[in-house]
């Protein structure tokens, strides 16, 4: 049974340029949440996608958006890259009737983002 | 969201018993007490929840305190592949779906 499918797994941007990652769920969940982790420190939330729409956002700017697909598939795209967007980016998916506060998360191994 | 405080790290040996705490002294009624580790260069493992009761599974067990101000993740014979960094969080009606991360704790096991 596949679990969270991220890509790719490293990537080199530069200042300024836009980029976009893509996660795919575990197989049966059909919600999305992205992820920000800085070096040293805790993932950061992002936004959740269920049924194709946003439906929880962190505290990030707009540069921050998302999509999430038909089959529930999710990119995450980011905007006029900055050098504090270097990152490792993780998505998490679950099933929506749990993503209660009684349910865990499957999360991927993440993408590397370096912005140079 | 309520605030967690965890030990920055705690190490030790491979075989014994490791006991990682939490405080959570602002909790409320409603939130759920979660676990998660992340292994060097992999996404976080979500290791146990509980509401009130103290709960085993195959990876760990968690004891919350009566008063729920505090819990502790109890690994009983650490390996090496225990090594990790273990975040406590707590779920509430507020949080919909999202996870707040806090620093956690690395945990170093020797062999």
């Amino acid at each position: 049974d596949a679990g969270v499918t991220q890509s790719p797994t490293h990537l080199i941007k530069t200042r300024g340029q836009q980029v976009t990652l893509r996660c795919s769920p575990k197989s049966g969940h059909d919600t999305v949440s992205w992820y920000q982790q800085a070096l040293g420190q805790g993932p950061q939330f992002i936004f959740q996608y269920y049924e194709e729409e946003e439906r929880q956002r962190g505290n990030f700017p707009d540069r921050f958006s998302g999509h999430q697909f038909p089959n529930y598939s999710s990119e995450l795209n980011v905007n006029a890259l900055l050098l504090g967007d270097s990152a490792l980016y993780l998505c998490a998916s679950s099933l929506a009737g749990r993503i209660r506060r009684n349910y865990g998360y499957t999360f991927g191994s993440g993408t590397r983002l370096t912005v140079v | 969201d309520a605030k967690t405080t965890q030990p920055n790290s705690m190490e030790s040996n491979e075989e014994e018993p490791v006991h990682l705490p939490c405080n959570h002294s602002t909790i409320s009624g409603t939130d759920y007490i979660h676990w998660y580790r992340q292994l060097p260069s992999q996404g976080p493992e979500y290791v146990i929840h509980g509401l009130t009761s103290n709960v085993n599974n195959r990876m760990a067990s968690l004891a919350i305190a009566e008063d729920r101000k505090s819990s502790t993740l109890i690994l009983h014979r650490a390996t090496l592949r225990d090594a990790a960094v273990y975040y406590c969080i707590l779920r509430g009606g507020t949080s919909y779906g999202k996870l707040t991360f806090g620093q956690g704790t690395i945990l170093t096991v020797h062999p």
